[in-house]
């Protein structure tokens, strides 16, 4: 079975540039979550949907980024413009939740985007 | 910002060691809590998923316990072995009124296992 994927798997670009990261859920699953993870705050929550509507969008830091999900199967999280401290691995998971977006079901995780802003 | 706390912050054990690790966490507006482990260069895997007080789950060597009235829950794990060695992360998820519950990661504890 396909688990969660994303892509791309690295992305350099310089600061200033546009940056677009891409993922595909578990086919079925209702619920999707896009992490940061850094050596300083390690793993942190910046949005997650639940029937392709955002429920908790708190983490995201700053204007510069949005996520979006325009049907059951993608989703997309956008910086932009980017800057050096965006730095990250950025990850995505889905679970199968009820709806409202429990949090009730383990998360499954794909393998992460490595972003390096110059 | 909800404090969920994991320790040790690492662990360096001997093969065939038990060991254990707490994740502490508001015990007000519990909902559920998530055990995931994640080995290095990989993404985090789900271990376990707690939703009652005095749960106790277990997967092989593995099991968890969990304590709602205090805000704690203990992950264990038998006869370690190297391949145990990765961050074992705990999920606190915080009840919110209207739907749509909170989730909070500790910022994990990391075993060694040593031959």
């Amino acid at each position: 079975d396909a688990g969660v994927i994303q892509s791309p798997r690295h992305e350099v670009t310089e600061m200033g540039q546009e940056v677009t990261l891409r993922c595909k859920p578990i086919s079925g699953h209702n619920s999707l979550f896009w992490y940061r993870q850094t050596m300083m705050r390690g793993l942190e929550l910046l949005i997650y949907f639940n029937n392709n509507v955002p429920i908790d969008d708190s983490g995201m830091p700053e204007d510069r980024f949005s996520a979006k999900m325009p049907n059951a199967s993608f989703s997309t999280l956008k910086i932009q413009p980017s800057e050096p401290r965006d730095s990250a691995v950025y990850f995505c998971a889905s679970s199968l939740d009820g709806s409202g977006g429990g949090l009730y079901q383990p998360q499954h995780f794909g393998d992460g985007t490595r972003l390096s802003i110059l | 910002i909800l404090n969920v706390e994991q320790s040790p912050q690492s662990l360096h054990v001997q093969e065939g060691d038990s060991t254990n690790f707490t994740c502490s966490f508001p015990s007000s507006n519990f909902y559920a809590l998530h055990w995931y482990r994640w080995e290095t260069a990989k993404s985090p895997e789900a271990l376990f998923v707690m939703t009652l007080n005095g749960d106790e789950k277990k997967k092989g060597r593995i099991s968890a316990t969990l304590n709602t009235k205090e805000g704690y829950s203990y992950l264990y794990i038998k006869g370690s072995q190297p391949e145990d060695s990765a961050t074992y992360l705990c999920a606190f998820i915080s009840a919110v009124t209207g739907g749509g519950n909170k989730l909070t990661f500790g910022t994990g504890t990391q075993l060694k296992v040593e031959l």
